[in-house]
């Protein structure tokens, strides 16, 4: 199993404010990504890090608002830019090893924009 | 898009009954994995269960998969207060590469 790292835990933000999460993997892992959980809702992937290279975004999510970077393969960051109250949702990073089996996730960052 | 369908959306029990989760989805899969919330913090990875496999026990756990029917199902016995909790199935779809795709999940609620 991986450990997972996500910074911050929680967020209270002002609209039009951007905030970056970060991701930190305890071990080399193949694949991170990133989703959100909007109130009350299911989990939606948001993107795919890729390291070194560009994010690919799922549609409905756009580099503009959501970007991504993966320096390397135990890091990644998410950057909400320019936030409304509807961005109002918990983040996470998750990660899949190398046989690309079950995911783990990290705790999640809630965020309120208010 | 969400592929997972759970039902039923809300499950309220009394300690020591059973519960029993049900999930369909839409595409084919590598596997079904079905995953704990406990109140809006981050998920915890219950058990995974392979295409190519029709069921998986753990501990108190019991899940089966029909890929006929493309539906699976999350069986905890003896229920205890301390699995309330709400519960997503998520599959990897054919060709993926890890990314999953959620249900939108069971709130099980277990009364002491």
């Amino acid at each position: 199993s991986a450990v997972i790292s996500q910074k911050p835990s929680r967020d209270i933000c002002q609209r039009g404010t951007s905030l970056t999460i970060q991701c930190q993997v305890d071990s080399q892992v193949t694949m991170m990504f990133w989703y959100r959980q909007q109130p009350g809702q299911s989990l939606t992937l948001i993107a795919t890090a890729n390291q070194g290279s560009e994010a690919t975004y799922e549609s409905g999510f756009v580099i503009d608002k959501f970007p991504i970077s993966r320096p390397n393969l135990t890091f990644s960051t998410l950057t909400v830019s320019n936030m409304s109250p509807e961005d109002s949702s918990i983040y996470l990073c998750s990660v899949v090893g190398l046989l690309i089996t079950e995911a783990f996730f990290g705790q999640g960052t809630r965020l309120t924009v208010v | 898009s969400q592929q997972g369908e759970e039902d039923p959306q809300a499950l309220s029990i009394q300690e020591g009954e059973n519960a029993t989760m049900n999930c369909s989805y839409k595409t084919s899969i590598n596997n079904l994995q079905w995953y704990r919330q406990n109140s809006g913090r981050g998920l915890v990875h219950l058990i995974l269960i392979r295409s190519n496999e029709r069921e998986k026990h753990s501990g108190r756990l019991r899940v089966t998969l029909d890929t006929s029917k493309k539906s699976s199902s999350l069986l905890i016995t003896a229920s205890r207060a301390a699995d309330t909790a709400s519960y997503f199935c998520a599959t990897d779809p054919r060709g993926s590469q890890g990314n999953l795709i959620f249900g939108k999940g069971t709130k099980l609620s277990v009364k002491p």
